[in-house]
């Protein structure tokens, strides 16, 4: 049981350069999150998937895109890549299907972007 | 005025003594408390939640919740060096808010 799984863990990118951080849950949870986390910012959302088939914005989604390709598994695309998204990004999940609510998220191991 | 503030740090306590992390949150409608922490270059980890208004106590760890003050405190008991990391309070309303973090630095 290897809870979330995220790839890669280094990427740099240069400006204008697209990506996508893949994640994996296999706790069979509903609820799929990505976040990032800045100096003095604390974790702030992104995106999040309540259940399959469903994404909605979170605090901080510009300039990101999500899929929410099954129920294991959520993707977070940059398109186009600017120095302001270099951060460490983290996907997690929880069990129940009613979005961010009253259930213990699990964080995967993140990603360290830098955007040149 | 954000969602949820805590106080950055950082705290710094001699092993033995008791840690005291505060946290005040903004929507009064929150229903759902946790406490995570998060040890430098690693994801976070859920350490306990509460829903009620009082104490709730597991091991070393007691978080308190008082809704009327909207306050949330962890209190870490017989602290040890391997309880100095980052303490990030999570908060449940409409979406799930997390404060930026508590560093807390136990001296052996």
């Amino acid at each position: 049981n290897a809870g979330v799984t995220q790839t890669p863990k280094f990427q740099v990118l240069k400006t204008g350069q697209s990506m996508t951080l893949q994640c994996a849950q296999d706790m069979n949870h509903n609820s799929m999150y990505w976040y990032r986390q800045d100096p003095g910012m604390g974790l702030r959302l992104i995106y999040y998937s309540a259940s399959e088939g469903t994404t909605d914005k979170g605090e901080v989604p510009n300039g990101y895109n999500v899929s929410r390709l099954n129920k294991r598994e959520f993707s977070l695309r940059l398109e186009s890549a600017a120095p302001s998204q270099t951060s460490v990004y983290f996907c997690a999940s929880s069990e129940i299907s009613s979005g961010p609510d009253t259930d213990t998220q699990y964080f995967g191991p993140g990603t360290r972007l830098t955007v040149l | 005025q954000k969602e949820v503030e805590q106080n950055s740090g950082p705290l710094s306590v001699p092993e033995g003594a008791i840690a005291s992390l505060n946290c005040t949150y903004s929507d009064r409608g929150s229903q759902s408390f946790f406490w995570y922490r998060q040890y430098s270059g690693k994801s976070p980890e859920l350490i306990m939640f509460i829903y009620s208004n009082g104490d709730k106590e597991d091991g070393r760890f007691t978080a308190q919740l008082n809704k009327a003050s909207q306050y949330v405190s962890l209190l870490i008991r017989d602290s040890q060096p391997s309880d100095s990391a980052t303490y990030l309070c999570a908060v449940v309303g409409n979406q799930f808010y997390f404060g930026t973090g508590t560093s807390l630095t136990v001296i052996p």
